[in-house]
């Protein structure tokens, strides 16, 4: 099956900054790569997705880039708020099983 | 906020028991995602269900069973319980047909503490 790691496991930035996080997929079938957000005892909340027909997509502050080739796919957070404080998980798929990474704990620092 | 929720919000048992937890997808939503979320872990995928059929198993036991019915809610069932069965259980909804890879949208969780 499907193997998803991310790093890094924690990430601490300065508001303002950039924040980046990478995850690398092993199964050259998957075709779909979302992002979520889980904040401290919520859900998980969809904030960016890509499909394997395009390399980029931003959406204001947020942009998701895929390397089908090298089997990576990264996410940009700019111009960084406290509010981007949360875990955030990729995840990767051919059908509707989703393989989840381990996460990456965000802390944006005042 | 998603249209998905999940009942109950916590839930404590002991090993051996058994539980069920709910699920209410999106209305119009045919299919339906179970995840097992260890603390400090990703979501790992139990099974999903496509207009009331089980459409793919992740690596849990039999003891892990689902039913989905047609008012788009369904149900996790967990037999005879164990300390490792500890975890945040969330259900996920998606509109697309079975086999189409599509967005999945969580509901809140239920936590569930066994002793």
């Amino acid at each position: 099956g499907e193997n998803v790691e991310q790093h890094p496991s924690t990430l601490s930035v300065q508001e303002g900054d950039s924040a980046v996080i990478k995850c690398t997929y092993s199964d050259s079938a998957s075709n779909y790569f979302p992002w979520y957000k889980q904040e401290l005892g919520k859900r998980p909340q969809l904030i960016i997705d890509i499909r394997s027909n395009v390399g980029e997509k931003k959406d204001q502050r947020i942009a998701v880039t895929l390397n089908k080739t090298a089997k990576h796919f990264s996410l940009h957070i700019t111009e960084t708020q406290p509010e981007d404080s949360a875990v955030y998980f990729c995840a990767a798929t051919d059908r509707n099983q989703f393989y989840f990474g381990t996460g990456t704990s965000l802390t944006v620092i005042p | 906020e998603t249209g998905v929720t999940q009942s109950p919000t916590h839930l404590i048992k002991t090993r051996g028991q058994q539980v069920t937890l709910r699920c209410s997808s999106q209305s119009g939503h045919n299919t339906v995602s179970w995840y097992q979320q260890a603390l400090g872990q990703g979501p790992q995928f139990i099974f999903q269900y496509y207009r009331e059929e089980e459409n793919g198993r992740g690596n849990f036991p039999p003891r892990f069973s689902g039913l989905q019915f047609p008012n788009y809610s369904s149900e996790l069932n967990v037999n005879a319980l164990e300390l490792d069965d500890s975890a945040l259980y969330l259900c996920a909804s998606s509109p697309g047909l079975a086999g189409l890879t599509d967005t999945q949208y969580f509901g809140p969780g239920t936590r569930l503490t066994v002793l």
